[in-house]
């Protein structure tokens, strides 16, 4: 069962242009969404996260996005650099100190 | 920067054998996590830690799974009798509050477990 999904596997994007990636969830009951980023041979590192009050949380080039009604929320990277080039999952958590439930990963190509 | 680190970087074990995988988390955190990623899938919750017990717990995390924190530092997770399906990148990560309370988790650099 697929709580939280990541339709596509991947994303190609030109330097300079915006990457956007979309995650969705099925759990109504989760309230905290986190994006991490994943080189190969680390761990994955925290990017953004917005918390289900909001809809909106920006920092630098990334934001993402929340549409509580969709069950659906998107990261926006702009302008794309070829160092964002990584693995980037999605997550998410229904209260304070339980599991993050990750989305398969989207892996992101930006091509100079 | 304070930062979760993982020891084995790799471990090669045969079928059936025990193998322990350590972690030190960030030293002023509170919540201790475990997770893993078998080769091109997702990374998958195992086991959560808190107060010195296990506070969350995943299908995965069966009786063939154990964490401790046999000291102040250190906290580690033993895989009894291992399988070939136990073969995954196992990330040991640490948060200060909790996830859900604004507090993200810190993941190390992984424990590679290959079971021959």
């Amino acid at each position: 069962d697929q709580q939280v999904k990541q339709n596509s596997p991947s994303l190609s994007v030109q330097e300079g242009r915006i990457s956007i990636l979309n995650c969705d969830y099925t759990n109504s009951m989760f309230d905290y969404f986190l994006w991490y980023k994943k080189y190969p041979a680390e761990g994955p590192t925290f990017l953004i996260s917005i918390s289900s009050i909001k809809d909106k949380n920006e920092d630098g080039r990334f934001t993402v996005f929340l549409n509580k009604s969709a069950k659906h929320l998107s990261l926006h990277i702009v302008p794309s650099q070829p160092g964002d080039s990584a693995v980037y999952f999605c997550a998410a958590s229904g209260q304070a100190g339980t599991a993050l439930i990750f989305g398969k990963g989207t892996t992101l190509s930006v091509s100079s | 920067e304070p930062e979760v680190t993982q020891t084995p970087s790799h471990q090669v074990t045969q079928m059936g054998q025990e193998v322990i995988l350590r972690c030190v988390p960030i030293s002023n955190h509170l919540y201790f996590y475990w997770y893993r990623q078998i080769l091109g899938q997702k990374v998958e919750f195992l086991v959560s830690f808190y107060n010195n017990e296990i506070s969350e717990k995943s299908e995965i995390f069966d009786d063939q799974f154990s964490v401790e924190r046999p000291d102040g530092s250190n906290f580690t997770l033993k895989i009894r009798s291992t399988k070939l399906e136990d073969s995954a990148m196992y990330f040991c990560a640490s948060s200060p509050r909790g996830v859900g309370n604004t507090g993200e988790l810190f993941f190390g650099e992984g424990s590679r477990l290959t079971v021959l």
